[in-house]
């Protein structure tokens, strides 16, 4: 089936620096991908809509300048977290169609 | 707006115990239901879905039936074992065509003991 992936798995990066976080659809084409964000035995919050070659579409509550979304192509979504904090730490998950990526840990020191 | 309420968890079953998960939902339109599955540390994987009413999805013996009369999900299986040990998600989609955006129940974890 679909494969979506996600990279890296995990990070761990130090408070005020920023992190770039890749999504891929392999074997189809997105236009349309979304981010989740999961705490701790906690369910999945959408946090945005990226959609390929324009504006991403950000959930309220969710800070349009601390999250960075750009999906410059129609297999790729980035989320750049910037001037990370250690209330960021979480994990990041993307989706593009029904399928999901792996996710990756974010843990800011 | 859109939601899903799933059963508390956590539940905890011995092996080949029957399983259900109830989940119920509220929408505006004629949403698609899903249900995903979390193992541990890992992402999501979509376990089976339903577009329209009366529907079932099925995969790996899991089940799980598309009430509209009744706003329900419930997912089923009749003999868990201890591999299916994750949290379960139930989620809908309000969207049409290739639109998947999700709306997420909390989860409920399942622990199968053997």
């Amino acid at each position: 089936g679909a494969v979506v992936s996600q990279h890296p798995s995990w990070v761990i990066c130090k408070s005020g620096t920023s992190v770039k976080i890749e999504c891929r659809s392999l074997d189809f084409q997105a236009t349309t991908m979304f981010w989740y964000r999961q705490f701790p035995k906690q369910s999945l919050m959408l946090m945005a809509t990226s959609n390929e070659g324009s504006k991403a579409t950000y959930e309220q509550g969710v800070e349009k300048d601390k999250f960075l979304i750009n999906h410059a192509s129609l297999t790729l979504s980035t989320l750049t977290v910037t001037s990370a904090h250690p209330e960021d730490s979480s994990f990041y998950i993307c989706s593009a169609g029904q399928f999901f990526g792996p996710g990756t840990r974010l843990t800011v020191l | 707006g859109d939601s899903v309420t799933q059963m508390e968890g956590p539940v905890t079953l011995s092996e080949e115990a029957f399983l259900t998960i109830n989940c119920t939902y509220t929408a505006t339109g004629y949403p698609s239901l899903f249900w995903y599955v979390q193992y541990p540390g890992e992402g999501l994987q979509l376990l089976l879905k339903a577009t329209k009413a009366d529907d079932k999805g099925s995969n790996k013996g899991f089940e799980a039936t598309y009430r509209k009369e009744t706003t329900s999900f419930h997912l089923e299986k009749g003999s868990v074992q201890v591999s299916d040990s994750a949290v379960y998600f139930c989620a809908l989609s309000d969207f049409g065509g290739s639109n998947y955006k999700l709306t997420f129940g909390k989860g409920t974890l399942l622990t199968v003991n053997p």
